[in-house]
């Protein structure tokens, strides 16, 4: 069975400090990776996507991936009270099929 | 960029009737869509996988006739619950992926509530 696997939190963190979030999955082979925010009652919006080893920066987010280890981590630096949000992992395995981790609820606070 | 568009966002219906909800990729070809449910503090769960012009494929558990999914051409999915329950009300979310299969987008989602 693929998995992917995310603390469920709440991950609670100060308004200006780094939110870090942390995904592992098990297969192997998986190619492509992607972090979705979810605010309550909305739609996965796609935050970053990750395609090889190292880091991949966007504006206050870091994408950071280790195939040898089989993690994929979320960085928000400044982190903002308009951040709080449900963070979904997803790993594309195959046929373009996406498998979502269970989520981490982050809350930032003022 | 990429926009899937659902339509309807909410919808109220009756128990044992039936409800269509529509996914559309507005700007680029999408061979394959994905529908999901997600029920309340819950992660998304895969239900059907829709390629266009051919069957869908069914996960496991999840009933063919009552959730029937049309994918008739690149740019249009629809999924019809089919003599729907209250225990069918849920949050509804279709994905499409562009042909280049790198990038996935949502839709924004269709509530259902079957009373």
């Amino acid at each position: 069975q693929k998995e992917v696997e995310q603390n469920s939190g709440p991950l609670s963190v100060p308004e200006g400090a780094i939110a870090s979030l942390n995904c592992t999955y098990s297969d192997r082979v998986s190619q492509s990776f992607f972090w979705y925010r979810q605010y309550s009652g909305k739609s996965p919006e796609l935050i970053m996507s990750i395609y090889s080893n190292g880091d991949k920066e966007d504006g206050r987010f870091t994408a950071q991936l280790n195939k040898a280890s089989q993690y994929v981590s979320l960085l928000i630096r400044d982190s903002q009270p308009s951040d709080s949000a449900t963070y979904l992992c997803a790993v594309n395995n195959a046929g373009n099929m996406l498998t979502f981790g269970g989520g981490t609820r982050l809350m930032v606070k003022p | 960029g990429a926009v899937v568009s659902q339509h309807p966002s909410r919808v109220i219906c009756k128990s044992g009737t039936s409800v269509k909800i529509e996914c559309r990729s507005l700007d680029f070809q999408a061979t394959t869509m994905f529908w999901y449910r997600q029920f309340p503090k819950k992660s998304l769960m895969l239900m059907a996988t829709s390629n266009e012009g051919s069957k869908a494929t069914y996960e496991q558990g999840v009933e063919k006739d009552k959730f029937l999914i049309n994918h008739a051409s690149l740019t249009l999915s629809t999924l019809t619950v089919t003599s729907a329950h209250p225990e069918d009300s849920s949050f509804y979310i279709c994905s499409a992926s562009t042909v280049s299969g790198n990038t996935i987008y949502f839709g924004e989602g269709s509530w259902l509530t079957v009373v």
